[in-house]
C-alpha cells in the first residue's frame, strides 16, 4: 500500500469558487505529479516537480496552479472553478528504480463543479 | 504527438481462463513500459514493466510481451480472478524525462 494520500476524495462545488486539493506523501519521494483523468479515459499530467521549489507544467493545459514548499506535501489549487474543471485528479510520487520510474498513485480526488 | 493507445475498451472473460490486454505504442524511442490496474474508486497501482531491450518478461499470473517491430504490447494475466476486473492501462517513459505518457484504459470484466 502506497504513502500518499489525497484529500477530499469527492467534491462538489459552485462555479467561480477557489479550491485547493490536498496531496501528501511520507515515503520522502522527491518526485510528485497531478494528473487529470475522465472516467476510463487516459491519464494527462498536469503538473510535475522535481523537489521543494520545484514545479513544471505538464502535457495538458490547466489553468491550475501548485507549490512545493515541503517535499511531503503538493497542493493544487483552482482559483475559480468552472464546470470544464469537472473530473477526478490524481496525485502521485516516485521514485527511480532500475532506471525507470515507479509511480505510486493516491485514491484521487473527483471533483464536480455545478 | 507521441501517444500510447489501447485496441478494446473492455474485455469481458471466464473466471479461470487467461486475459490478454492489448497496447500500441507510437514511439520508437521510449526506454520501458509499464502496466498500471486500476480498481474502482482507486487510484493506478504498478503491476509489471518491461524495458526496452526485453521481449519478455514474467511476474507473479502476469506476463508482459513487447513486440518493437509492430510497436506492440502485451499484458497476460493467466487464470483470471474476479479480483482482476479492473481498469488498466499501459505507459511508457524514457530515461531523459520523469513523465510517463498513459494509453486509454481497457475494462478488464470476469465472469464467475
Amino acid at each position: 500500500e502506497a504513502d500518499i494520500y489525497q484529500t477530499p476524495r469527492y467534491l462538489v462545488i459552485g462555479t467561480g469558487k477557489k479550491i485547493t486539493l490536498e496531496c501528501s506523501q511520507t515515503m520522502g519521494h522527491d518526485k510528485m505529479y497531478w494528473y487529470q483523468q475522465d472516467p476510463g479515459m487516459e491519464l494527462h499530467l498536469i503538473h510535475y516537480s522535481y523537489g521543494v521549489n520545484s514545479t513544471e507544467k505538464g502535457d495538458l493545459s490547466s489553468e491550475s496552479t501548485v507549490s512545493r514548499i515541503r517535499t511531503e506535501h503538493f497542493p493544487l489549487t483552482l482559483e475559480s472553478a468552472r464546470p470544464s474543471h469537472t473530473s477526478q485528479y490524481l496525485c502521485a510520487s516516485s521514485d527511480t528504480q532500475g532506471a525507470r520510474e515507479k509511480l505510486f498513485f493516491g485514491s484521487g480526488t473527483q471533483l464536480s463543479v455545478l | 504527438g507521441e501517444s500510447v493507445g489501447l485496441h478494446l475498451p473492455t474485455l469481458s472473460v471466464q473466471e479461470g481462463d487467461n486475459s490478454i490486454i492489448n497496447c500500441a505504442y507510437s514511439n520508437s524511442a521510449s526506454d520501458y513500459f509499464i502496466w498500471y490496474k486500476q480498481e474502482s474508486g482507486k487510484g493506478p497501482q504498478f503491476i509489471i514493466d518491461i524495458r526496452s531491450n526485453m521481449d519478455k518478461r514474467q511476474g507473479q499470473r502476469v506476463t508482459v510481451l513487447l513486440n518493437k517491430t509492430v510497436k506492440h504490447l502485451s499484458l497476460q494475466i493467466a487464470a483470471t480472478q474476479p479480483g482482476d476486473s479492473a481498469v488498466y492501462f499501459c505507459a511508457e517513459g524514457t530515461d531523459s524525462s520523469y513523465k510517463l505518457i498513459f494509453g486509454s484504459g481497457t475494462r478488464l470484466l470476469v465472469r464467475p
